[in-house]
């Protein structure tokens, strides 16, 4: 059974810091791995999703990328803004079974 | 194109009343999903469908109820409701894996 744990819970850094969160999944026979934001009190956003055959995916200055034999995807942004601060969850999927969400990493960026 | 819709935003209930949780799809996607978002405990999955006509338990399906009778819409029900289903519920679609997600009902059980 996939289970996806994300390192650090929290995270708090000055604004214009680039800086990496981290997703890590057990079962290396993931297909996607998708990378969202929830603001407090909010929906899910998706940010970027990285398929089976991709190994990264880039959104303006955002980077995941994915690395099935270690297990792990890391999400990189460049140049944080206070706006970035928000929980960022990660879900991975495994072929004809359910998605699998981390518990998050809560980011503050600070003025 | 609305994507995932779920009505309503907000719900008080009282201990024992029932009530359905909307959700909707515009996007023809065969899988569906319900989940609740609780402090500390993260997305938990309640229920989930392939398709019209097809349902299947979660991890936390106890005390809810849905039904697949068109591909676009997936409610959940609850029969009776309890203090321990206040949450945040989160409907999703999705298509070759990757998921979409309506902006939540916030409900709670006094």
């Amino acid at each position: 059974k996939q289970e996806v744990t994300q390192i650090p819970a929290a995270l708090s850094v000055p604004e214009g810091e680039n800086l990496v969160l981290n997703c890590s999944f057990t079962d290396s026979a993931i297909y996607n791995l998708q990378w969202f934001r929830q603001d407090p009190g909010k929906g899910l956003t998706s940010l970027l999703l990285i398929q089976s055959s991709q190994r990264e995916q880039t959104s303006g200055r955002l980077n995941a990328s994915l690395d099935k034999s270690s297990g792990r995807s890391t999400l990189y942004i460049a140049a944080s803004q206070p706006g970035d601060s928000a929980t960022y969850l990660c879900a991975g999927y495994n072929y004809g079974q359910n998605f699998v969400f981390g518990p998050g990493t809560r980011l503050s960026v600070l003025p | 194109n609305a994507g995932v819709t779920q009505t309503p935003k907000f719900q008080v209930l009282k201990t024992g009343q029932s009530m359905t949780l909307q959700c909707a799809q515009d996007m023809n996607h065969e899988y569906m999903s319900w989940y609740r978002q609780d402090p500390g405990m993260g997305l938990r999955l309640i229920h989930y469908s392939v398709g019209a006509g097809i349902t299947d338990q979660g991890e936390v399906p106890n005390g809810y109820n849905v039904s697949r009778s068109t591909t676009e819409d997936f409610p959940l029900r609850l029969l009776s409701a309890a203090p321990s289903q206040t949450s945040v519920y989160f409907c999703a679609s999705s298509h070759a894996g990757e998921q979409y997600f309506g902006p939540g009902t916030r409900l709670t059980v006094t």
